[in-house]
């Protein structure tokens, strides 16, 4: 069984442009979560989606979007990048809340 | 809402030595427990997972852990641990979302 894949798996971008990561959960999961992870705080919760519809939204700023397609395949987009995004961004996908997440490799995003 | 505290920021443990990653969590009613391994470069790995029943779960890799709710721990252990299990390890509590440690960093030394 194929596992959560992310793409890209490294990105550069400048401030002020805007960026796009896609994440594919494992066949049969319709709970895709995406989490920010960085050296000063730590693994951060940014949303999660089920069934095209976002449930649930972490504590960032508006410039972070996502969404879900109906094959249950996410993107995330950032726009107005900031020198602070730069992180590892990392899916994860589950059958429904509360069951155990897989996570894919993550998405390394740099801001120069 | 809920969450852990991972009491040890590194662990530096010698090859074939047993290790305990200290993790507590805030009471609730309803408590999922997990662990996850990162290796470097990777995304996180599940360990293994308390949702319910026996307090004492095994994992992969040999590792074990063992819910106590009078003392609201979930410690993470192995009996003798390789060069490979050098990684971060995180424990994670899940109500709705997972609310992560700040993570521990097991160093192994032959």
């Amino acid at each position: 069984k194929a596992g959560v894949t992310q793409t890209p798996r490294y990105l550069i971008k400048t401030r002020g442009q805007q960026v796009t990561l896609s994440c594919s959960p494992i066949s049969g999961h319709r709970s895709v979560s995406w989490y920010q992870q960085t050296p000063g705080q730590g693994l951060q919760f940014l949303f999660e989606y089920f069934s095209e519809t976002q449930r649930n939204k972490g504590n960032f700023p508006g410039r972070f979007s996502g969404r879900q397609f109906s094959n249950s395949r996410s993107e995330m987009n950032v726009s107005t990048l900031e020198l602070g995004d730069s992180a590892l961004y990392l899916c994860a996908s589950s059958l429904d809340a509360n069951q155990p997440q897989h996570f894919g490799d993550g998405t390394r995003l740099s801001i120069l | 809402a809920q969450s852990v505290t991972q009491l040890d920021s590194q662990v530096p443990v010698f090859e074939e030595a047993p290790v305990e990653l200290r993790c507590n969590y805030s009471s609730s009613v309803s408590v999922y427990l997990f662990w996850y391994v990162q290796y470097p470069n990777q995304g996180l790995q599940l360990l293994l997972k308390y949702l319910s029943g026996s307090t004492l779960v095994k994992g992969i890799n040999g590792f074990e852990a063992e819910f106590n709710k009078s003392q609201t721990s979930f410690h993470l252990r192995k009996p003798s641990v390789h060069i490979s299990d050098t990684a971060e390890y995180f424990c994670a509590t899940n109500d709705y979302k997972l609310s992560f440690g700040a993570g521990t960093t097991v160093t192994v030394r032959a």
